[in-house]
């Protein structure tokens, strides 16, 4: 059965400051592999989708890599702005469903 | 605009009563999920539907019932039986399951709490 881990689970930095957030996972057998945003009490946002023929994707300020032979996926936010305060969670696709990560808790500070 | 509409952003239940959770889509998406969110913790999957009339268990399906009727919406029942149903409730969508590029969109949540 996948599981899916992340951490750290909560990540405070100084404003400006580059940032690593990580996902791992058990199964490399997957299809694909997304990042999300959430802010408190709302609903996911979607950030980037690896598929998984895909080594890494970017956005803006973004750049999500995967690794399925070691079952890995990193995050990377450049610049970071206390607008990017809050938790990012990974989630496996199999083809069937999503497996979640737990979430990094992150507080961008001014 | 397009996307997912989820009803109402809070609910109260009473002990031995049902609610039911609305989840509407305009995506014209095929496959629509279900999942429970506790303080600190991944999504737990509830149920998923791949098509009208047709839906599959997840991980926790012990205490809920779904209905697939239409392809735009999938309700959640939180029945009697669930002990434990104070949780976020988040409702999903994709394109279609099977596909490398299926991006999974969420719905905004309902927050259930028990009286």
């Amino acid at each position: 059965k996948q599981e899916v881990t992340q951490i750290p689970a909560a990540l405070s930095v100084p404003e400006g400051e580059n940032l690593v957030l990580n996902c791992s996972f058990t199964d490399s057998a997957i299809y694909n592999l997304q990042w999300f945003r959430q802010d408190p009490g709302k609903g996911l946002t979607s950030l980037l989708l690896i598929q998984s023929s895909q080594r890494e994707q970017t956005s803006g300020r973004l750049n999500a890599s995967l690794d399925k032979s070691s079952g890995r996926s990193t995050l990377y936010i450049a610049a970071s702005q206390p607008g990017d305060s809050a938790t990012y969670l990974c989630a496996v696709g199999d083809g069937q469903n999503f497996v979640f990560g737990p979430g990094t808790r992150l507080s961008v500070l001014p | 605009d397009g996307g997912i509409t989820q009803s109402p952003k809070y609910l109260f239940r009473k002990e031995g009563q049902n609610v039911t959770l609305s989840c509407e889509q305009n995506l014209n998406h095929d496959a629509m999920y279900w999942y429970r969110q506790d303080p600190g913790q991944g999504l737990r999957l509830i149920y998923y539907s791949q098509i009208v009339n047709d839906f599959q268990k997840g991980d926790i399906a012990e205490g809920y019932s779904v209905s697939r009727e239409k392809k735009e919406s999938f309700p959640l029942t939180v029945t009697s039986a669930q002990k434990n149903p104070t949780a976020f409730y988040l409702c999903a969508s994709s394109p279609a399951l099977g596909a490398t590029n299926e991006k999974l969109f969420f719905g905004s949540g309902t927050q259930l709490s028990v009286l």
